[in-house]
């Protein structure tokens, strides 16, 4: 079974503090993607990263794929009461199945 | 706009009685996924579709059937409904390739007594 771990699960920060969310498997990955959803709502696909060391930024939002594709983490500068949701990484490994699979989520609370 | 639809939004049912979640999206994409989410275990894929009468179990398929009669339709049945498929609900929709966007619908809250 193709596992996809995150950590911390539950993270309870203040305001401008900085925090970084973990995405790690056994398995290799051809791309991850990262969600966030907030309550009553489905996920939403905040950034897709394919290529193995790759970083992305999305405004105070930092993305590392690993070098080996088998992980990533998502790092967060100056953390704002807005940022408080589930983050979910997500992805296909590369072992031919079409299974679209989650991590276990991260809960992200900034506190004002 | 772009959406994916499910309905109902809420669902009280009593064990036993069939019901059926309705999924709809008009983004023509070939790939659907039903998920249940449960406090502590994440987004867990029920079934999926790769297309029109194309569909495959994935987590945890038992006590659910699903149809892929239409593209844009993808509705989640469970027949004989137990307390322990009590959960929240998500259809995802994506379109061909490994690296596409899920789309999901705002989710079906069912609580089965």
């Amino acid at each position: 079974t193709q596992l996809l771990e995150q950590s911390p699960q539950f993270l309870s920060i203040q305001e401008g503090e900085n925090l970084t969310v973990y995405c790690n498997s056994s398995s290799v990955f051809s791309s991850l993607q990262w969600y966030r959803q907030e309550p009553g709502e489905g996920p939403v696909l905040l950034v897709t990263v394919v290529t193995g060391g790759e970083v992305k930024k999305l405004k105070r939002l930092t993305f590392q794929f690993g070098d080996a594709r088998k992980d990533s983490s998502l790092h967060i500068t100056a953390a704002q009461p807005g940022d408080t949701g589930l983050y979910l990484c997500a992805g296909h490994a590369t072992s031919g199945t079409y299974k679209y699979i989650f991590g276990t989520g991260t809960r992200l609370k900034v506190l004002a | 706009e772009a959406q994916v639809t499910q309905n109902p939004r809420y669902l009280i049912t009593v064990t036993g009685k069939k019901l059926t979640v309705t999924c709809s999206q008009n983004m023509n994409h070939e790939y659907m996924s039903w998920y249940r989410q449960d406090p502590g275990l994440g987004l867990r894929q029920i079934y999926y579709s790769m297309n029109v009468e194309v569909t495959d179990k994935g987590d945890v398929p038992e006590g659910y059937k699903v149809s892929r009669k239409e593209k844009r339709n993808f509705p989640l049945i469970l027949e004989s409904p137990s307390p322990n498929q009590t959960s929240l609900y998500f259809c995802a929709s994506r379109s061909r390739g490994r690296d596409t966007e899920a789309f999901f619908g705002q989710g079906t809250r069912l609580t089965v007594v």
